[in-house]
């Protein structure tokens, strides 16, 4: 068990729909990373906070957005969701120089 | 600097013997690189990881080399195990705190 949290494991909605993604990181982990993996595009980087304020963007869509709390945990929205958002979202979790640590992720299916 | 994955290559290896699984990174500033193992159904799990500083690091049965000369990292299970079987991905970080990971290869240990 890594520490990393993911709710909900998995996510049936229908294009067009919004939804919310939530991770609790490590204790102690004050970064947290959002990664999307699909069949055809393997691990791709999304975004980093660090202590709440946003780090890093990788290739978010702008209909995607996230944001961490005052008690690090952190929430993915993903809006006017298509077909093509299906994919895991995973949330990993890290402190300092350290490697990331991931949860299990979310299956997000959109029909 | 991310790479993209269409087909995930496959590793074969009689149980016992050791395996080489191979990455070739994408930027020559990238200071840190790490190792995954994921298993159907959960997120990628940390095996080891390695400095831009150093050449080699070695880990219970794992083993990783970095060359830098030609951007390539490669893993090394000894004695490998049927609970070896699983995805693996390296990962480089750059620009601080950013982790791009490569497309992965599907190691199946027949036993």
């Amino acid at each position: 068990d890594s520490g990393v949290t993911q709710t909900p494991k998995h996510l049936i909605t229908a294009t067009g729909q919004r939804v919310t993604l939530r991770c609790s990181p490590r204790s102690g982990d004050l970064s947290v990373y959002w990664y999307q993996q699909s069949l055809d595009q393997g691990l791709q980087f999304l975004i980093h906070y660090y202590n709440g304020e946003e780090r890093a963007k990788g290739n978010i869509l702008e209909r995607f957005s996230a944001q961490q709390f005052p008690d690090l945990h952190s929430e993915l929205n993903l809006s006017s969701l298509e077909l093509g958002d299906s994919a895991l979202y995973f949330c990993a979790s890290s402190v300092g120089q350290t490697p990331l640590h991931f949860g299990n992720g979310t299956r997000l299916t959109v029909t | 600097g991310e790479s993209v994955g269409l087909h995930l290559p496959t590793l074969s290896v009689q149980e016992g013997d050791n395996s080489i699984i191979n990455c070739a990174y994408s930027n020559s500033a990238s200071d840190y690189f790490i190792w995954y193992k994921q298993e159907s159904g959960k997120g990628p799990q940390f095996i080891i990881d390695i400095r831009s500083n150093m050449d080699k690091r070695q880990g219970q049965r794992v083993t990783v080399l970095l060359n830098k000369t030609v951007k390539h990292l490669s893993l090394q299970i000894a004695a490998t195990q049927p609970g070896d079987s699983a995805v693996y991905f390296c990962a480089e970080r750059q620009d601080f705190n950013k982790f791009y990971f490569g497309s992965g290869t599907k190691l199946n240990v027949k036993p």
